[in-house]
């Protein structure tokens, strides 16, 4: 069975820290996506990383992958109250994607 | 351009009824998807289709019917609605091969009482 595991689950951090979010899979795959859920809302596409390596930034959110280690992170730089919600990574195997459990982030002054 | 649109957005049904969650794109897109997310869970494939005529099954299929006549229509039929099936669920699309990530809809809130 293939897994998508997301940690933290949970992240509660102050405004202008800096912070890593880990996703890990189980299977082979050199597509990964992240993705954005605010409450009550739907999802919101964030970065799309498509080979081994590849680096997306987009204002203080990075993202990576690690095809290898089967691992991509998304790092926060300087955050800011704004980029609370609950982030998902997605792991494309060829029909569909298998979506990890969800980071909930909330960004305190 | 309305992307991804389903309907209804909430609905509240008593367990055994049945009844259709509706979702539309305007892209063109040929994969479809249908996904539910429970309380404080990630999403969990439905059914899928890669075009007209074409469904398969996701991880979730229990308790679900899908169809696809057209590109453009994919919904989603509860027969028999149990507690279980209480939750939120999402439509999705996407070209293939899938460069741009999935565009999802709003979502449907569904509560089987």
């Amino acid at each position: 069975e293939l897994k998508v595991e997301q940690n933290p689950l949970f992240l509660s951090m102050q405004e202008g820290k800096n912070y890593t979010i880990y996703c890990n899979y189980s299977t082979t795959s050199d597509r990964l996506y992240w993705y954005r859920q605010d409450p009550g809302k739907s999802l919101e596409s964030l970065f799309v990383l498509l080979s081994n390596g590849a680096v997306k930034q987009e204002g203080r959110l990075m993202a990576s992958l690690d095809t290898k280690a089967r691992l991509s992170t998304l790092h926060i730089t300087a955050a800011v109250h704004d980029l609370s919600a609950t982030y998902f990574c997605a792991v494309d195997t060829g029909n569909q994607f298998y979506f990890g459990t969800g980071t909930s982030l909330t960004v305190i002054p | 351009n309305a992307g991804v649109t389903q309907t209804p957005k909430f609905r509240i049904l008593k367990i055994g009824q049945s009844m259709t969650l509706q979702c539309t794109q305007d892209m063109n897109h040929n994969y479809m998807y249908w996904y539910r997310q429970d309380p404080g869970m990630g999403l969990k494939l439905i059914y899928y289709s890669v075009g007209a005529g074409i469904t398969d099954k996701g991880e979730v299929p229990n308790g679900y019917n899908v169809s696809r006549s057209t590109t453009e229509d994919f919904p989603l039929r509860l027969e028999l609605a149990a507690p279980s099936q209480t939750s939120v669920y999402f439509c999705a699309s996407s070209y293939p091969p899938v460069n741009y990530g999935y565009t999802f809809g709003s979502g449907t809130r569904l509560t089987v009482v």
